[in-house]
């Protein structure tokens, strides 16, 4: 069964802290994003990343950055956690063409609480 | 800015009931509607999708209607069952960009 697997489902750090958030996807996708989930807001894009060491801010990049050093392998940097950072992260990946080639497979999430 | 306005935020229906979601967005260059499904502690699962060159698709109980003059998009589960009980999303592409996802219906089917 292909997946999408998130390296931690919860995580409490401390402000200020760097926080690293790892997803690795065994499907050979190309496409890998990075969304944090509110209520009431949905699913808000950080990053995504179409290739290797290649990637494209989302809506919503202040306060992150990412890395993508293997084709499998998307992390989720945030330099100085703050407060408001307290969310659900998800991390997707996809065939190339995009959405459009059997959509975004999702990984299950991490819970971050930044105290 | 929100490019794709989801509409109701919640949703109580009873079993066998027809419950309708309502998308609608501003870009005219997407291309590509898709709907998500996520239960508790999971992540979203594709549940179906259209193109613009259609007004209607299927897929089981599932319908996704599209008026394209309108810019808008619903989501329609037919003979709807309490196992349907689920948070729903929206959401629009175009060309190569990323999904641009609605803020989520969270519907209840009771028994």
């Amino acid at each position: 069964d292909v997946k999408v697997t998130q390296s931690s489902r919860y995580l409490v750090k401390r402000t200020g802290e760097k926080v690293f958030l790892e997803c690795v996807q065994d499907m050979d996708h190309e496409n890998m994003f990075w969304y944090r989930q509110d209520p009431g807001l949905g699913l808000r894009l950080i990053y995504f990343s179409y290739d290797v060491k290649m990637k494209e801010k989302g809506d919503i990049p202040e306060g992150y950055s990412v890395s993508r050093e293997k084709k499998e392998r998307f992390s989720l940097i945030l330099e100085s956690a703050s407060t408001n950072q307290t969310s659900m992260y998800l991390c997707a990946s996809s065939l190339w063409g995009g959405a459009g080639a059997g959509g975004y497979t999702f990984g299950s999430g991490t819970r971050l609480t930044v105290v | 800015q929100q490019q794709v306005k989801q509409s109701p935020q919640s949703l109580i229906v009873q079993k066998g009931g027809i419950p309708i979601i309502n998308c609608a967005y501003e870009n005219t260059a997407f291309d590509y509607f898709p709907w998500y499904q996520q239960f508790p502690g999971k992540g979203p699962a594709l549940l179906i999708a259209i193109r613009p060159d259609v007004s209607e698709k299927k897929e089981g109980r599932f319908t996704i209607s599209f008026n394209k003059s309108a810019k808008q998009f619903s989501l329609h589960i037919m003979d709807s069952q309490p196992g349907d009980s689920a948070t729903y999303f929206c959401a629009a592409s175009g060309g190569r960009r990323a999904l641009t996802f609605g803020s989520g219906t969270r519907l209840q089917v009771q028994p």
